[in-house]
């Protein structure tokens, strides 16, 4: 089974500066795909940015880019220009290419930003 | 125009008692999932249907019961309700096919409180 880990629980940032949020995760399979959830305070769940395993080309979105290392199992989050919005829970999340089947989330690391 | 809905989004009741959550998305996706978020913000799956068809059943007590009548609805009903259910529940879709743009949405989510 594969399973998602996330070491930290807390992280802070002080606004307009950088972040890294580390996921791990641990699967036999060579096709996946990676996820970072956004969860503010409203509780909605956001995607953030996706990753294929089979890209070795690393995704941004905007302020949002990873460090997806295939062979060291590592998926980071790295936010740019912290800004006030973005604290919130952070989850990292797999999911299995075949069939379409559920995200394993990580435990999710809670990011405060301050002013 | 909500694309997963749920229905209550708070829900308090007392142990014992039987209660029902509704899930609806207009996506026109033929997956719908449930999930648990617990006290610790840890989500996990409980359910996946694929056209109205159970396909996945992680270990939930039998006192979850979901149904889906159709595409477009999964519904939960919960029976006997104990103080462990208490918990935050996410409805979310995707559309079966290849590729990481099956994204999941989810739901708002319903609080449910067991007193």
């Amino acid at each position: 089974a594969q399973t998602v880990t996330q070491s930290q629980p807390e992280m802070s940032v002080q606004e307009a500066e950088t972040v890294t949020l580390s996921c791990t995760y641990d699967t036999s399979e060579s096709d996946y795909y990676l996820f970072w959830y956004k969860q503010p305070p409203s509780r909605q769940m956001i995607l953030v940015i996706r990753q294929e395993a089979y890209k070795q080309q690393n995704a941004t979105e905007n302020r949002f880019s990873v460090n997806f290392q295939k062979a060291a199992k590592s998926f980071s989050l790295k936010i740019s220009d912290s800004q006030l919005g973005d604290a919130a829970m952070y989850f990292c999340a797999y999911r299995s290419a075949t069939g379409n089947t559920p995200l394993v989330f990580g435990k999710g690391t809670r990011l405060s930003v301050i002013a | 125009d909500t694309a997963v809905s749920q229905t209550p989004k708070y829900l308090v009741t007392q142990m014992g008692n039987d209660k029902s959550i509704k899930c609806e998305q207009n996506l026109g996706h033929d997956t719908m999932y449930w999930y648990k978020q617990d006290s610790k913000k840890f989500l996990k799956i409980m359910f996946s249907y694929n056209n109205k068809e159970l396909i996945i059943n992680e270990t939930v007590p039998n006192r979850f019961s979901p149904k889906s009548p159709d595409k477009a609805h999964l519904n939960l009903h919960i029976n006997s309700l104990e103080l462990g259910d208490s918990a935050v529940y996410f409805c979310a879709s995707s559309q079966v096919g290849w590729g990481p743009h099956n994204e999941q949405f989810f739901g708002p989510g319903t609080r449910l409180t067991v007193l």
